[in-house]
């Protein structure tokens, strides 16, 4: 069946970097943009980057420019994101997501998130 | 990056119908039929209820519904059940750098 599961969660003390990966199984990953949303304790969800089917055409929230970077690996169905430089605000359920849009004309256009892992759950602290 | 807007609680009986608004700008909602609706119960992954304003995805039920008008669109929930009970989201494709934006989130409480 169509899955998708993280890890690479845990504590890590600011300043510092962590990597989250997702494997994906059950469809054509290279087929698919996939992203990294995020949900702090408590709080609503919050779009964190999307990187589209061949690697090439990725974008990230402006709260993580510069710090976080997602990749992909179609020969290994798996999604990464790069976190660098975390602060106490990165701490969040990080939840790895497939979207069901597509690329038109060098365009990207999210279309519906329908397939969610199940998260993975990082804590930035001293 | 602003969040979409959404009111933060609604509430109804089994039975009735429920609306949730969430009000966008003229470079989110207002501009691409490119909307979707999540549920998301305590403790567990969002989960697709609507795409493209007003589709359903297979398996949900056709009590959930989807409209848009400029910059606001709806998630209309009719014939509640306790089920219903959970947090929802509306989300839009905001173009090429932004991306995606979501809405604060609603609780929907069944009496």
């Amino acid at each position: 069946q169509v899955q998708l599961v993280e890890s690479g969660g845990g504590v890590v003390q600011p300043g510092r970097s962590l990597r989250l990966s997702c494997a994906a199984s059950g469809f054509t990953f290279s087929s698919y943009g996939m992203h990294w949303v995020r949900q702090a304790p408590g709080k609503g969800l919050e779009w964190v980057a999307v990187i589209w089917y061949d690697g090439i055409n990725k974008y990230s929230a402006d709260s993580v420019k510069g710090r976080f970077t997602i990749s992909r690996d179609n020969s290994k169905n798996t999604l990464y994101l790069q976190m660098n430089s975390l602060r106490a605000e990165d701490t969040a359920v990080y939840y790895c997501v497939r979207d069901r849009g597509y690329c038109s004309g060098g365009t990207c256009y999210a279309d519906g998130m329908d397939v969610w892992g199940q998260g993975t759950t990082v804590t930035v602290s001293s | 990056q602003s969040a979409l807007t959404q009111p933060a609680s609604v509430s109804g009986s089994p039975g009735q119908s429920i609306t949730i608004s969430c009000t966008g700008t003229s470079s989110d909602v207002g501009s691409y039929n490119l909307v979707s609706w999540y549920q998301q119960h305590p403790g567990k992954a969002p989960k697709l209820m609507i795409y493209e304003v007003s589709k359903r995805p297979s398996g949900v039920s056709n009590r959930f519904s989807g409209s848009k008008s400029g910059n606001t669109a709806s998630l209309t929930v009719s014939g509640l059940q306790a089920e219903d009970e959970a947090d929802y989201y509306c989300c839009s494709y905001a173009g090429s750098s932004t991306h995606v934006v979501f809405g604060g989130g609603t609780k929907l409480t069944v009496l």
